[in-house]
């Protein structure tokens, strides 16, 4: 079935230091693929998406490139700030059912 | 635009008790979701709703768990009777037209619930 891996966390990181966050897909066909990030205490929240192969998402200083090759959609960002340390959540579209698979999510905290 | 609305953010209850989340979407959006987020894992898909329509319940323990969302707008999801196991995050989340349509979904804030 389809399915989604992250990285395991936590991720500790200082402040401008440089982010990535691991992230591959197992899914038949073609799906859309989405980052979303949920900072304490709050619900997910849509960071950004690819629909197709090549696609390069961005948000807020984040990129994440749809690399169908390697199946993978790994997360980027060139210098990370303390307001960004949240759980980040790799998922995917599934076809047949139209829902979004979600990976288990990975903890990125961001030192001054 | 208003994002969807979940009361409430948080309730404790006793096992054996049962409960009640409730979730207004994004006006407009057909599709309804409801997520289950265990402490350290991602959301589980519970149940998927088009209009008031079921699409996908496959994921829901029937025995204690209820859903209906009527005249296809807001949804209520019931547990009766809880257990230990069901402490978690409940997330309620819309879509205009369908994650694979790269659309998303728009997530509420969710009901963190605590069986004691």
């Amino acid at each position: 079935g389809n399915s989604v891996t992250q990285m395991e966390g936590p991720v500790t990181l200082s402040e401008e230091a440089f982010l990535t966050i691991n992230c591959t897909y197992t899914a038949t066909g073609y799906p859309s693929l989405f980052w979303y990030v949920q900072y304490p205490g709050e619900g997910l929240q849509l960071l950004l998406k690819a629909t197709k192969a090549d696609d390069k998402g961005s948000n807020k200083g984040f990129e994440a490139t749809y690399r169908k090759e390697t199946t993978s959609f790994h997360l980027e960002k060139g210098s990370v700030q303390v307001s960004d340390s949240a759980v980040y959540f790799c998922a995917l579209s599934d076809r047949d059912t139209d829902k979004l698979i979600f990976g288990t999510g990975t903890r990125l905290q961001v030192f001054p | 635009e208003a994002g969807v609305a979940q009361s409430p953010r948080y309730k404790i209850i006793e096992k054996r008790q049962s409960v009640a989340f409730w979730c207004n979407p994004i006006s407009g959006h057909a599709t309804l979701y409801w997520y289950q987020q265990i402490l350290g894992q991602g959301p589980k898909l519970l149940i998927q709703f088009q209009n008031n329509g079921v699409v996908d319940d496959s994921q829901l323990p029937k025995d204690r768990f209820s859903a209906e969302r009527l005249k296809g707008v807001d949804s209520t999801l019931k547990i009766q009777p809880a257990k230990l196991e069901d402490s978690a995050v409940y997330l309620c989340a819309s879509s205009l037209a369908g994650a694979d349509r790269g659309y998303g979904y728009t997530f509420g804030s969710g009901t963190r619930l605590t069986v004691v």
